[in-house]
């Protein structure tokens, strides 16, 4: 199993719409997740760290269910700029990378 | 506040021939830095790790080495390029152990 599994996608939705991706992870002792958003041909940027349950930013919001070793990211109202892929981190030790979630909203 | 700088940005360089990456973090002490490689519409591949000065743990077995002769720089080697070397190299600086890093702007390596 993958340390960190994420559903690459494409996501693809119209502007306005809710969207929710999931991320797994292996190692039942990590305590700290990311979230990173990467536009094409660029570095990733840091979006939501998820240290506990969950975290919020404005129409971004990320849980964590240890239980089940997932981490989900939520994205309401959606906007044309919400494409990019999205990365899934997980932070224990070393910082691990999913292979990305690719979100595409269209008008 | 802490900024990280990478070059070049972009680099073409024929098969067999050497490398080197620079990657420098200011505004900080003590950072660990990490290289990875992302192939085209791949996702990040951690390549190299490293907690302090001379200390480098290699994740995967290649042709790439890396270095840390300062606490602030992060140098990727490579002897002789391969074509399955091209990709984009992004180096990443984080504060304390278990928290976020930050990128920097990477380079486009294409060996022809």
């Amino acid at each position: 199993r993958k340390e960190v599994e994420q559903d690459p996608g494409p996501f693809n939705v119209p502007e306005g719409a809710t969207v929710a991706f999931n991320c797994t992870y292996s190692n039942s002792a990590s305590q700290s997740f990311f979230w990173y958003r990467q536009d094409c041909r660029k570095e990733p940027k840091l979006l939501m760290s998820v240290y506990s349950s969950g975290n919020e930013d404005g129409r971004f919001t990320a849980q964590l269910n240890r239980a089940s070793q997932y981490i989900s990211l939520l994205i309401r109202d959606s906007k044309l700029s919400d494409s990019a892929t999205y990365l899934c981190v997980n932070g224990y030790n070393k910082l691990i990378f999913g292979a990305g979630t690719r979100l595409a909203v269209h008008p | 506040s802490q900024t990280i700088h990478q070059w070049p940005a972009t680099l073409v360089q024929p098969v067999g021939s050497p490398l080197s990456l620079e990657c420098t973090v200011e505004g900080t002490s003590n950072p660990n830095l990490y290289w990875y490689r992302q192939a085209a519409g791949r996702g990040l591949q951690l390549l190299f790790y490293s907690v302090g000065i001379g200390q480098i743990s290699s994740e995967v077995p290649q042709n790439l080495s890396a270095s840390r002769p300062q606490d602030r720089q992060f140098i990727l080697s490579s002897k002789k390029l391969l074509l399955s070397d091209s990709g984009f190299y992004l180096c990443a600086w984080q504060g304390v152990r278990d928290t976020e890093a930050f990128f920097g702007q990477g380079t486009r390596l294409t060996v022809v």
